[in-house]
């Protein structure tokens, strides 16, 4: 059974960065029929895409927040990161990772997520 | 950053049908259809269909979804208390570049 789980700090400060990883076990992260991506819920409130990648790095972002994104992945640690730079109190929400299958990809296998709060 | 439109709430009865709504235009819903997701109360979201009414594994039958040139519809059939959650779609946007959500239908289950 495929499973994903974030990590990384709950609280950042503003104007700082935001890193997190997920960690896919129970499968490859190396298979050219998935993507690997990040979306974000603001508390309360709905979904929001950040970005997503295939394995060998080729990343997709939101255009409202492609300035400060990064996504990796490591093959080697089956993992993908996210790095959002510059981040304010609206950047607060729990991150989810998520796999992505079929065809137009949807996000098909998600994380548990993890509040991530932006404040001094 | 809702980029399609579902209405809010939507509240039906115990074993009654429910369809929901997602409004998109012709480069989202109307060019490669929506994904629905379901969501309980501090839980992940959970695929239930994909292009229209493709089904992942173990999703019930008494969940479909279609489509009508821009507007995408998830119809819940015999409804259960299990199913009162928050149904989100989702698209491709092809003109904007990015994958688009609708605010979210609360069902509520009488």
């Amino acid at each position: 059974q495929l499973q994903l789980q974030e990590s990384g700090p709950g609280l950042v400060k503003p104007s700082e960065t935001l890193s997190l990883t997920c960690t896919v076990s129970g499968g490859s992260i190396s298979s050219s029929s998935y993507y690997w991506g990040w979306i974000r819920q603001p508390p309360g409130k709905g979904l929001e895409w950040i970005g997503t990648m295939d394995y060998t790095g080729i990343t997709y972002y939101n255009p409202s927040l492609k300035s400060r994104v990064t996504m990796s992945v490591d093959t080697s640690e089956n993992n993908f990161s996210l790095n959002l730079i510059s981040v304010t109190a609206a950047d607060t929400a729990v991150y989810y990772c998520a796999r992505w299958g079929g065809s137009p990809p949807s996000p098909d296998y998600w994380g548990q997520g993890t509040l991530v709060t932006v404040s001094s | 950053q809702a980029g399609l439109t579902q209405p809010p709430s939507v509240s039906k009865g115990l074993r009654q049908t429910a369809t929901l709504t997602c409004t998109g235009n012709s480069n989202n819903v109307g060019y490669q259809g929506a994904a629905w997701l379901q969501q309980h109360q501090g839980h992940p979201p959970k695929l239930l269909s994909y292009r229209n009414n493709n089904r992942p594994s173990g999703i019930s039958e008494r969940f479909s979804a279609s489509r009508s040139g821009n507007t995408a519809s998830l119809t819940i059939t015999g409804l259960q208390p299990e199913d009162e959650a928050d149904y989100y779609c989702s698209a491709w946007d092809r003109s904007l570049s990015t994958r688009v959500f609708g605010g979210g239908t609360k069902l509520t289950v009488l």
